[in-house]
């Protein structure tokens, strides 16, 4: 069974670009979530798509978006880069629902460099 | 709001030996998910334990076990005979009822051949 994927690995983004990430979870799986890590802050929540449907949101800023299609895979845009942006971004899978909803399955990154 | 506390930056335990990492929490909920994820430095965080927290029992896997109390909201992990493997980030994260983690700091753990 494949793991999560997340596209690209690496990205280096001027100040001002937008940007997207991608993230493919496990088959079967209709839960994405995306963190944000870096390491002044640690990780922090961005938001969870279930079903196509953004179940919740932390408390990022309006320029953090995402969305999630019909096979589940998500993606998730930086619009107006900041320097502040620069950051590991993590995705992680799960069934969304019942018990196994409680284990996520994490991506291995996409590290964003603002330059 | 939850939080999560882990105040051990670093940690250091010679291979064999057992170490044993601390984390508290804070929460109004009566039940939820606690659990211990390692990010070795390929980044990839990788579950090694979870505890519901209805349940009394403390959970064990292989050599890793935690020592959970709910009244006290604590939650240290145990990780036994440590191997040179073993060396990574500990975090400490919380499931709150709205499906999102929360995390602690992390504790950067050394394993001395």
């Amino acid at each position: 069974k494949a793991g999560v994927t997340q596209t690209p690995r690496y990205l280096i983004k001027t100040r001002g670009q937008q940007v997207t990430l991608s993230c493919s979870p496990i088959s079967g799986h209709r839960s994405v979530s995306w963190y944000q890590q870096t390491p002044g802050q640690g990780l922090q929540f961005l938001f969870e798509y279930f079903s196509e449907t953004q179940r919740n949101k932390g408390n990022f800023p309006g320029r953090f978006s995402g969305r999630q299609f019909s096979n589940s895979r998500s993606e998730m845009n930086v619009s107006t880069l900041e320097l502040g942006d620069s950051a590991l971004y993590l995705c992680a899978s799960s069934s969304g629902t019942g018990i196994g909803s409680t284990e996520a399955f994490f991506g291995q990154g996409t590290r964003l460099t603002v330059v | 709001a939850q939080t999560v506390t882990q105040s051990q930056p670093e940690m250091s335990v010679q291979e064999a030996e057992t170490v044993t990492l601390s984390c508290t929490y804070d929460t109004s909920e009566s039940d939820y998910y606690l659990f211990w994820y390692k990010q070795p430095p390929s980044r990839q965080m990788i579950l090694v334990i979870r505890q519901e927290a209805y349940k009394q029992q403390n959970a064990t896997e292989n050599r890793f076990s935690v020592n959970f109390q709910k009244a006290a909201k604590s939650f240290s992990l145990k990780i036994s005979d440590s191997q040179l493997g073993d060396a990574a980030m500990y975090f400490c994260a919380y499931r709150s009822a709205n499906y999102q983690l929360i995390w602690g700091a992390g504790t950067k753990l050394i394993i001395k051949p």
